[in-house]
């Protein structure tokens, strides 16, 4: 089970609160991420979450783990429309030296 | 500035001429790392090195070949390319564990 999901669209109005989801089929998963990606742009590194923590709070950003059920998920307060990129989760595994991504959830943010 | 530089930004071929895709890191990481990605599929890794001299598999290894002589550099060569292999192509490179991998800007591929 190497799947990481995530819906592939979203959309909130501009100063909403935004929740992007994502699951994941590993229980080895260690690390697991959430990256940003811009139009035209690579991914940039936006948190990461070790999967002993429930919880992480940086900014307008909150990373919540649900490890008995596989649940990831990134909330925005406060979304802007610089917000407006497309987000991935990606999980990687003890031993492993590879990130495993999901689709991406396409965000829009309407003004 | 600490970056990873991919050339070219894009690239449109012909089926079966040989092309190079040239990744360098100026961060003295030893991870580095090739990504495609296609719509829907999200990234999936095409090859991965842990060192130089050091390569492996991802997920998607057929029709690309890499090498890595050098720490920073890891070119993705494609021998003989063909229309699936079509795709916006990423490499990316890390110190490991925490902190994930840093990106380069994206090569666009099209094969005809």
């Amino acid at each position: 089970g190497e799947d990481v999901e995530q819906s592939l669209f979203l959309s909130v109005r501009e100063g909403d609160s935004s929740v992007i989801n994502c699951t994941y089929t590993d229980s080895s998963s260690t690390y697991l991420y959430w990256y940003k990606q811009e139009p035209g742009a690579g991914l940039q590194l936006l948190t990461y979450i070790f999967s002993n923590m429930d919880m992480k709070q940086d900014q307008r950003l909150t990373v919540l783990l649900n490890k008995k059920d596989k649940h990831l998920s990134l909330r925005i307060a406060d979304t802007q429309t610089g917000d407006s990129a497309i987000y991935f989760c990606a999980e990687s595994r003890t031993g492993a030296n590879n990130l495993f991504f999901g689709t991406g959830t396409r965000l829009t943010v309407i003004p | 500035e600490a970056q990873v530089t991919q050339n070219p930004r894009y690239l449109i071929t012909v089926t079966g001429k040989k092309l190079t895709v040239t990744c360098s890191q100026n961060m003295n990481h030893e991870y580095m790392s090739w990504y495609r990605q296609d719509p829907g599929l999200g990234l999936r890794q095409i090859y991965y090195s842990m060192n130089v001299e050091v390569t492996d598999k991802g997920d998607v290894p057929e029709g690309y070949k890499v090498s890595r002589k050098e720490k920073r550099n890891f070119p993705l060569i494609l021998e003989s390319p063909s229309p699936n292999q079509t795709s916006l192509y990423f490499c990316a490179s890390s110190l490991g564990g925490l902190s994930g991998y840093t990106f380069g800007s994206g090569t666009r591929l099209t094969v005809v």
